[in-house]
């Protein structure tokens, strides 16, 4: 079975902080992505990356950067966190061998932004 | 991609199959439909897909009209813990990333 495995379950930090979410699959898969869930606005893409050191920019990448430094691992980051990035972020990996493979979702982490 | 449609939500008897609709009338013909699902404070979980047949796994069947335009999902012997809001979703070729939509809110009731 996939396995995507996200640091944390939730966190809270303060505003301004730099945060750090990590998000690592035990599939050697090729893509990864950062999704960010809200109510009422279903999930939204942040972030993906299709290879190691490669990054695309998703729907809403304002306020975020990511890095691909080993292909199993794929960081989220909030340069100065604001409170309206709390959400529930969810990571994802794919296979890029062939089209079509579904992505598999971690848990997610629930972030609070104070 | 196209679009989909899907009822905001949906009961079912525990024990009975919840057939689940889902619309998505532009398809285009490379594309294909993806069904996830997602309980209560988890990350979506991925459950089928399919281009025109019919697909069958451990979880779920996938039924999809012969002109593509819509699609039925069926979980055969729901339980209580096959409630979820389920999302259907039509996908193009090149891994490009998911798009979800609403969703249907599955309540099965015991």
């Amino acid at each position: 079975d996939v396995k995507v495995t996200q640091s944390s379950r939730y966190l809270v930090k303060r505003t301004g902080e730099k945060v750090f979410l990590e998000c690592v699959q035990d599939m050697d898969h090729e893509n990864m992505f950062w999704y960010r869930q809200d109510p009422g606005l279903g999930l939204r893409l942040i972030y993906f990356s299709y290879d190691v050191k490669m990054k695309e920019k998703g729907d809403i990448p304002e306020g975020y950067s990511v890095s691909r430094e080993k292909k199993e691992r794929f960081s989220l980051i909030l340069e100065s966190a604001s409170t309206n990035q709390t959400s529930m972020y969810l990571c994802a990996s794919s296979r890029g061998d062939r089209d079509y493979q579904p992505q598999h979702f971690g848990d997610g982490t629930r972030l609070s932004i104070l | 991609d196209a679009k989909t449609t899907q009822p905001t939500s949906m009961d079912c008897a525990e024990g009975r199959a919840a057939n689940l609709p889902c619309n998505h009338s532009t398809i285009s013909g490379n594309e294909y439909v993806y069904w996830y699902r997602q309980i209560h404070s988890q990350g979506p979980q991925y459950i089928i897909h399919g281009l025109k047949n019919n697909e069958t796994n451990e979880m779920a069947s996938l039924i999809i009209t012969e002109d593509r335009k819509s699609s039925t999902l069926i979980l055969p012997h729901a339980t209580l813990r096959d409630t979820a809001v389920y999302y259907c979703i039509v996908r193009g070729s090149g891994n490009t990333p998911l798009v979800f939509g609403k969703g249907t809110r599955l309540s099965v009731i015991a």
